[in-house]
Order: structure tokens, then C-alpha cells, then sequence
């Protein structure tokens, strides 16, 4: 069965310490990894794409990781902020028919000062 | 350009009662996707478009649901009759090749603020 998981639930860290979100899958075949930024109330926003050939990937203090044999995934967030908080959701696309995008639950994170 | 556009945010209604939110995707973007999102399920893929034509709709729960997409800058999702069960944030994205839809692809979706239902 494709599925997606995400570690820990949630998170809280304080202001400029670094944090690493675990995904772990088990979808066949594998076309490529996504990890979404969703702040409270909004839309999730893009964050990383990764390819099967590709293995890190960076977007300003995130850095996504991908080892397709083991099919895991993280994401680390360097020198966090507070508007670092919000749910971060791990997506893996599948080319197999009618089960295209599997999502993870989602990793809250919630950054004081 | 405003992004995707959801009408309405919010949305009460009654058990029974016909729903109907609507979506604007990007300009020039050739997919649209519906989303639904609960605490329980997280983030569930309804029905792509691509070109207005439905291409996936094995996401959509029941036929209660529908959707439909009478040209490129407009789409709805239909719930007829509404369940509190249906309760949820519902969520329009757009991309412009597909957003790694069934493909090899690295394009990006972009998604609209949701529309919040609470059906009584």
C-alpha cells in the first residue's frame, strides 16, 4: 500500500536552533518527493521538488534530502525563525494510475523566542 | 497576478443543503486541482483537470461529489446533498504542466486560501 509517514507530530524548538522533519515512504513507483509549507489559515506553499537522481535540494535556511533506496526523506531547517511555524507536509508523486499524489500528515512546528 | 482565487472562505450551511465553492486557477495554467483537508486525513487529491477535462477523479469520496470546469479560468466543487462528515478546508491549485501529476514532472502547484465548510 503507497503511503506516506511524518515524524515527529510536532516540534517545538526555540528561535535560531536548527531542526531536521523525517519522511518516510513506501510508494511505487516513485516519480518525485515534494515537501509544503503550510502556515495556519492558508494554502500549503512549495517548498522542495526532488527527482529520483537528485538527493539534496536547497530553498534559502531548508535543505531536503532524499535516499530513494532506503525512501526516506528530511528536511532541515537551519537558524530558525518564528515564522518558521507551520505545518510542513511531505508529498511523494507516484505515476501509478488514480493514486497520483500520496500526502503525509504533516509535521507542526512551532518556533519560540 | 492575484493567484488562485476561492469563493467563498467560509461556508456554513445545514445537513442536506447543496454546496457549491467555487475556484479561479493562474492564468495560462493547464491544471486544476481540488483538495480536501481534515485533521483526521490531512491533505486529499479529489480530481485533477488538465485542459478542463477531468482526468483523475478517483479522489472524489462519493457521488455527492462533483465537479466540473466549463472553461479555463473557472471550476466548481458540488456537494448536493451536504453531510457533516463533508466538513473540511477545501483547497483549488493550479499549475502550469501539472505539477508532477502522473509525470516525470518538477512543476510546481500553486494552491488558493481554501475554502472553510462546517456543515451543521
Amino acid at each position: 500500500k503507497n503511503q506516506v509517514e511524518q515524524s515527529p507530530q510536532s516540534l517545538i524548538i526555540l528561535e535560531g536552533k536548527n531542526c531536521t522533519l523525517q519522511c518516510n515512504y513506501t510508494v511505487s513507483p516513485f516519480s518525485n518527493l515534494r515537501w509544503y509549507k503550510q502556515d495556519t489559515g492558508r494554502g500549503p506553499v512549495s517548498l522542495t521538488i526532488m527527482t529520483f537522481s537528485e538527493n539534496t535540494k536547497s530553498n534559502g535556511r531548508y535543505t531536503a534530502t532524499l535516499d530513494a533506496d532506503t525512501k526516506q526523506s528530511s528536511l532541515h531547517i537551519t537558524a530558525s525563525q518564528l515564522s518558521d511555524s507551520a505545518s510542513y507536509i511531505c508529498v511523494v508523486s507516484t505515476n501509478q494510475a488514480g493514486t497520483a499524489l500520496i500526502f503525509g500528515k504533516g509535521t507542526t512546528l512551532s518556533v519560540s523566542s | 497576478d492575484a493567484g488562485v482565487i476561492q469563493s467563498p472562505r467560509h461556508e456554513v450551511t445545514e445537513m442536506g443543503q447543496e454546496v457549491t465553492l467555487r475556484c479561479k486557477p493562474i492564468s495560462g495554467h493547464d491544471y486544476l486541482f481540488w483538495y480536501r483537508q481534515t485533521m483526521m486525513r490531512g491533505l486529499e487529491l479529489l480530481i485533477y483537470f488538465n485542459n478542463n477535462v477531468p482526468i483523475d477523479d478517483s479522489g472524489m469520496p462519493e457521488d455527492r461529489f462533483s465537479a466540473k470546469m466549463p472553461n479555463a479560468s473557472f471550476s466548481t466543487l458540488k456537494i448536493q446533498p451536504s453531510e457533516p462528515r463533508d466538513s473540511a478546508v477545501y483547497f483549488c491549485a493550479s499549475s502550469p504542466r501539472g505539477g508532477a501529476v502522473g509525470h516525470n514532472s518538477t512543476d510546481t502547484q500553486y494552491f488558493g486560501p481554501g475554502t472553510r465548510l462546517t456543515v451543521l
